[in-house]
């Protein structure tokens, strides 16, 4: 049960795009449609922002998207707010009852 | 309002045990799959355990398994983790998190619990 990888750190200006990538494999990402991603800003929980891939919550702002192809998930965040900037995590199904995270983000707004 | 509350951890010493519970509330519990999931400081989101509506089909990450035991208690809406055997890299904060509205969608966590592991 090896942790998704994810860059340890993005930026961008204000108003910019930017998109962290969640690269698993075979066996998880690349084998199902439950990826997720959550935002966490420090010393709080976790909050979820993307679901099953692409789906967001309510109250979770259209700026936020979220794709796959292959092994490999994203999540683009257009129109950078300040509020932002925190920890990204992904995590996937990874088959026989097991959940894995990703090594986390830290997106930086500029 | 949806709201889940873990018991205080605690500091324990290599090798004890701790029992973990998260209290749910605003919710219909028995209807949803819950999570626990822990957070070393300083570091990322761990997958922990999952548990499901009716208590059946646990599931544990690879470094738990044999170790910790997940369980629930759907008339008194509380989640457990039993934790043995207990190491220093189980230090972490605890979450605990429901899984609602799509598979592995946890939308709604828990503030937190410390637990030390260290002599």
């Amino acid at each position: 049960q090896s942790a998704l990888t994810q860059p340890p750190s993005a930026s961008g200006s204000p108003g910019q795009s930017v998109t962290i990538s969640c690269t698993g494999t075979s066996s998880d990402v690349g084998a199902y449609n439950y990826v997720s991603w959550y935002q966490q800003h420090p010393g709080k929980a976790p909050k979820l922002m993307i679901y099953e891939v692409s789906k967001r919550p309510s109250g979770v702002p259209d700026r936020f998207s979220g794709s796959k192809s292959g092994n490999t998930a994203s999540l683009t965040v257009s129109g950078l707010q300040a509020e932002d900037e925190a920890d990204y995590y992904c995590s996937s199904y990874a088959g026989n009852n097991n959940v894995i995270f990703g090594g986390g983000t830290k997106l930086t707004v500029l | 309002e949806v709201q889940l509350v873990e018991s205080e951890g605690g500091l324990v010493q290599p090798g004890g045990s701790l029992r973990l519970s998260c209290a749910a509330s605003g919710f219909t519990f028995s209807s949803y799959w819950m999570h626990w999931v822990r957070q070393a400081p300083g570091k990322g989101l761990v997958w922990v355990s999952r548990i499901k509506s009716d208590g059946t089909t646990p599931g544990y990450a690879d470094s738990v398994k044999g170790r910790f035991t997940i369980s629930r208690d759907n008339a008194k809406n509380t989640l457990y983790l039993q934790m043995n055997s207990l190491r220093a890299g189980d230090t972490a904060v605890y979450y605990c998190a429901r899984e609602a509205g799509g598979v592995l969608s946890l939308d709604c966590w828990g503030q937190g619990t410390l637990v030390t592991v260290s002599s």
